[in-house]
């Protein structure tokens, strides 16, 4: 699997968008993009994938640029229960190898 | 659906006693996989089933882990005997296994080995 580079913490207003980015510059071609977090004490829990198009749903949009090498993930307006660590993850799909690797993450606080 | 369902939550044992974590996925899902979570090494995959059949036990520590699925509803995570070095947070998660890595994660188990 592809590795992924993410900042180890960020900050972000109550309010604004929070953009988070990761760096996959090793990613092939049949590799999706995945992002989770895990809040506090909790499971982590999924937020949206994407192979190249840019994704949108409930939660949060997915960017992936064009050379697939870095993508970010939009939380459009962060409140205080979006303070979690987030990861990004980038994975084949349809493989029969359901295994995701969870690094270090970053970690997002919302202030208000 | 309630979503993955962990028991017990927490868990205190003495070194050296058999523990039994348990694990409901989600009525569906074809995939269950049993993670385990400490600050020093992260969230770390132990194994993963597909239809009941262990898929990949790769990142089981060692024989006191085991781990079965008898049914599509009911899985099962043992150590025995367990050791302080396992106190951790243990999550099960469940996937539909079409294509996606979707995975739905239970609240997990908080276990402290004395």
């Amino acid at each position: 699997d592809a590795k992924t580079t993410q900042p180890p913490s960020m900050d972000c207003a109550e309010g604004r968008a929070a953009n988070l980015p990761c760096n996959h510059s090793t990613i092939s071609g049949n590799e999706y993009v995945y992002w989770y977090r895990q809040i506090h004490s909790q499971g982590p829990q999924y937020i949206i994938h994407g192979l190249k198009n840019n994704e949108t749903n409930e939660m949060a949009s997915l960017i992936i640029t064009e050379d697939r090498k870095s993508s970010t993930l939009i939380l459009p307006h962060a409140t205080l229960r979006d303070t979690a660590v987030y990861y990004c993850i980038v994975r084949v799909q349809g493989m029969n190898d359901y295994k995701l690797s969870f690094g270090a993450g970053t970690t997002v606080t919302v202030r208000a | 659906d309630a979503g993955v369902i962990q028991s017990p939550r927490h868990e205190v044992t003495e070194m050296g006693q058999e523990v039994t974590l348990r694990c409901k996925p989600i009525s569906g899902h074809d995939y269950l996989f049993w993670y385990r979570q400490t600050m020093m090494r992260g969230l770390e995959l132990l194994i993963y089933f597909n239809n009941n059949v262990p898929i990949d036990d790769s990142g089981m520590p060692e024989d006191r882990f085991s781990a079965k699925m008898p049914n599509a509803s009911f899985s099962t995570l043992k150590i025995q005997p367990s050791e302080p070095r396992d106190s951790a947070v243990y999550f099960c998660a469940s996937s539909p296994g079409t294509g996606s890595n979707e995975q739905y994660f239970g609240p997990g188990t908080r276990l402290t080995v004395t």
